[in-house]
C-alpha cells in the first residue's frame, strides 16, 4: 500500500522568503509524485509533476528515491502562492493518494 | 470548454439514508474518478470510471457505488450513510491519457453532512 506524509499542517512565511513544503511517500513499486494545489476559492489543479522535471509559478521539486520524499521549493515566495499545498503519489493503477496537505501562508 | 460540474453542492441526509451525488465531466474527458476528503485531510480515493467501466476502486465498503454514462457523466451512490460519510465528495475527471500524466481535473466538491 502507498502513503503519502505531509509533516507540516501549517507553513508561515515572509514574502520574498524561501519556502519548502515537505513530502515523504512509502510506495513498493515505482512511484510517480505530484504537487496538486488549491488557492481560495478555487479548484484543486495541478501544480507540477516530478517526471515533467518542470519549474511551475517559481515552484520546482525533486524526487529523491534514498530519501521518498519530493518536497516542493520556491526560492521567493510570493503573496499569491498563499494556498493549500497537496502531494500525490500515482500507484501503478493510476490511483492518486494524496498527502492531508499543508496550508501555506505568505505574508507581506 | 466547460469545466467539471457537480451537484448538489451542499446536501443534509441522517443516518441509514441513501444519498445520490452526480457529476459532469469536462468536455471531452473519459474518464472520472471520485474522492472523498474528510475535515482537515487529503482527497481519499474511492473509485475510478473508464468507458463506463470501473477500472480502480480504493479502500471503500461496497455501499459506496457508482455509475459512468455514455456521455461520460457519473454518479456517486451511498447506501446506509452513517456520520462519518461526512465530508466533501469530489469528482475529478481526466483524458485516458491523463490518467497516465496524473493530471486530474477536478469539481468544486458536493459537502454531505449526516446526522
Amino acid at each position: 500500500a502507498q502513503r503519502v506524509t505531509q509533516p507540516e499542517k501549517l507553513l508561515s512565511v515572509f514574502k520574498g522568503a524561501p519556502v519548502e513544503l515537505k513530502c515523504n511517500y512509502s510506495y513498493s513499486g515505482s512511484p510517480e509524485l505530484f504537487w496538486y494545489v488549491q488557492y481560495s476559492r478555487q479548484r484543486l489543479q495541478l501544480l507540477l509533476r516530478h517526471i515533467s522535471r518542470e519549474s511551475i509559478k517559481g515552484f520546482t521539486a525533486d524526487l529523491n528515491k534514498g530519501e521518498t520524499s519530493f518536497h516542493l521549493k520556491k526560492p521567493f515566495a510570493q503573496e499569491e502562492d498563499s494556498a493549500m499545498y497537496y502531494c500525490a503519489l500515482r500507484s501503478d493503477d493510476y490511483k492518486l493518494s494524496f498527502g492531508a496537505g499543508t496550508t501555506v501562508t505568505v505574508r507581506a | 470548454e466547460t469545466g467539471v460540474t457537480q451537484s448538489p453542492t451542499h446536501l443534509i441526509k441522517t443516518r441509514g439514508q441513501q444519498v445520490t451525488l452526480r457529476c459532469s465531466s469536462q468536455s471531452g474527458h473519459n474518464t472520472v474518478s471520485w474522492y472523498q476528503q474528510a475535515l482537515g485531510q487529503g482527497p481519499q480515493f474511492i473509485f475510478q470510471y473508464y468507458r463506463e467501466e470501473e477500472n480502480g476502486r480504493g479502500n471503500f465498503p461496497p455501499r459506496f457505488s457508482g455509475l459512468q454514462f455514455p456521455n461520460y457523466s457519473s454518479e456517486l451512490n451511498v447506501n446506509a450513510l452513517e456520520l462519518d460519510d461526512s465530508a466533501l465528495y469530489l469528482c475529478a475527471s481526466s483524458l485516458s491519457s491523463g490518467v497516465v500524466t496524473g493530471e486530474l481535473f477536478f469539481g468544486e466538491g458536493s459537502r454531505l453532512t449526516v446526522l
